[in-house]
Formats: structure tokens, sequence, C-alpha cells
């Protein structure tokens, strides 16, 4: 138990669907991490909460859509998304984020998503 | 560009020792951390190196060295239990961490 949990942990969906993952964390932190980790590559930062504020988005299409209400629940929305999406979506937290320093990061088990 | 390599797989005996190797290029450098993952679950942190040397935590050490953009991961006596992925990840110059593939390490009885 890493004290960073996530739900669910699989999803099957079709493309016109909209769902949402929820990735909570109770250590305390600050930043929080969206991951997508497909098999044999490395894993891929998708968006990037700092004191709840916006800080990354990597290039990452629209049709995923990340909101961050609080410093310990990060959610990613996602809508009509394509077979090629289908991955593991791993959640982080971290104590903190600044310029110049590497934080540890802590993960959630993930969600094993499939898109038909 | 930024690029971390690591071996795609290694094969190890149980009991024996392992050396994962990690070479990286990324712009600037604030540490080098690696991960154990196994197969269906979070990656967990195993170890942090920002200066040059040996860091060694029971069973396992890491080592680093910066003037080479090189690290490697050293597991004695290895354990059927250590078979999983090992993700090497570099922090850059904007605090985001720049991941590896990570190595899958199969352990044999």
């Amino acid at each position: 138990e890493t004290g960073v949990t996530q739900t669910p942990r699989h999803l099957v969906m079709g493309m016109t669907n909209k769902k949402s993952l929820k990735c909570e964390q109770h250590l305390g932190h600050n930043a929080m991490y969206w991951y997508k980790q497909s098999a044999k590559k490395p894993l891929e930062l998708m968006f990037v909460y700092n004191f709840k504020e916006q800080t990354e988005n990597n290039s990452v299409p629209s049709r995923f859509s990340p909101e961050c209400p609080n410093s310990s629940h990060l959610f990613l929305h996602l809508h009509t998304l394509q077979p090629e999406d289908s991955a593991l979506y791993l959640c982080a937290s971290s104590p903190h984020l600044e310029r110049g320093g590497a934080d540890t990061q802590y993960f959630g088990p993930g969600t094993r998503l499939t898109v038909l | 560009g930024q690029n971390i390599d690591q071996p795609t797989e290694m094969t190890a005996t149980e009991g024996a020792i392992v050396q994962i190797n990690c070479t990286y290029q990324t712009s600037g450098f604030n540490g080098l951390f690696w991960y154990q993952q196994h197969a269906g679950e979070a990656p967990t942190f195993l170890s942090y190196n920002v200066l040059d040397g040996l860091e060694e935590k029971g069973r396992f050490s890491s080592f680093l060295s910066r003037s080479k953009g090189y690290s490697y991961l050293l597991l004695k006596e290895l354990q059927m239990n250590d078979s999983a992925s090992y993700l090497c990840a570099v922090g850059d110059s904007n605090y985001q961490l720049i991941w590896g593939a990570g190595t899958k390490l199969i352990i044999k009885p």
C-alpha cells in the first residue's frame, strides 16, 4: 500500500463513451501526476498539478481532460477515445515541485483501460 | 533530445547477483531514480542518486557516474520475488522525470 489509490482498476469502454478515472493520495503531498504506460515503452507524462494548479500538459489530446479539485484528488475525464489509447494509466504524487529539484514520486496501482 | 537506455530483458538465477545498466542523455540533471514494478502493480521507489558513487540499501545498491551519464542497479542474493521490471528515471532541468522503458528481470530457480 503506497498511500495512492486509483479507481477503477480495470475499465473497458467504447469509443463513444465518457468515463472518468479517479486518484486519491493520503500522503499530504502537493504535486500529482497522470502517466500513460504502454507495453515496452517509457512512462509518458500527461499532466502535472502543483498545489492544484496545472503546470504541465505534454501535448495530450483534448479527449483527455484532467481535473484537480484539491491537493488530494485528481481525475482524468475520458471521451471519444481511440483504440490506441488502451494502456495502463498511472497516478502519482510527490511532496512538492520546484525547479532544479527532483522529487520522489509515489504511484497508485493504475487503471487498465481498454478502448474497443 | 532526451534519452534513457536500459536493456529490455535480463535473466538471472536465484541466489546470484545481477547488474542492470542505465545510460542517459538529458537536458540538465537533478538525480537518478530506480523503481521496481511487479506485473500489474504500481512502480515502487528503490533508490535515488544525485552524487557520484555507490549507494547501498540492503540487497540493492545503485551506482552513478555523472560524467559518463551512467548508472547501474545491483541486486544481490536474488530471490524469486525480485522478478519484476526495473525502471530508470532521470530528473531533468524542468523538474520532470524522464523515464526509460524498463528492464524486465526474470529469475530462474
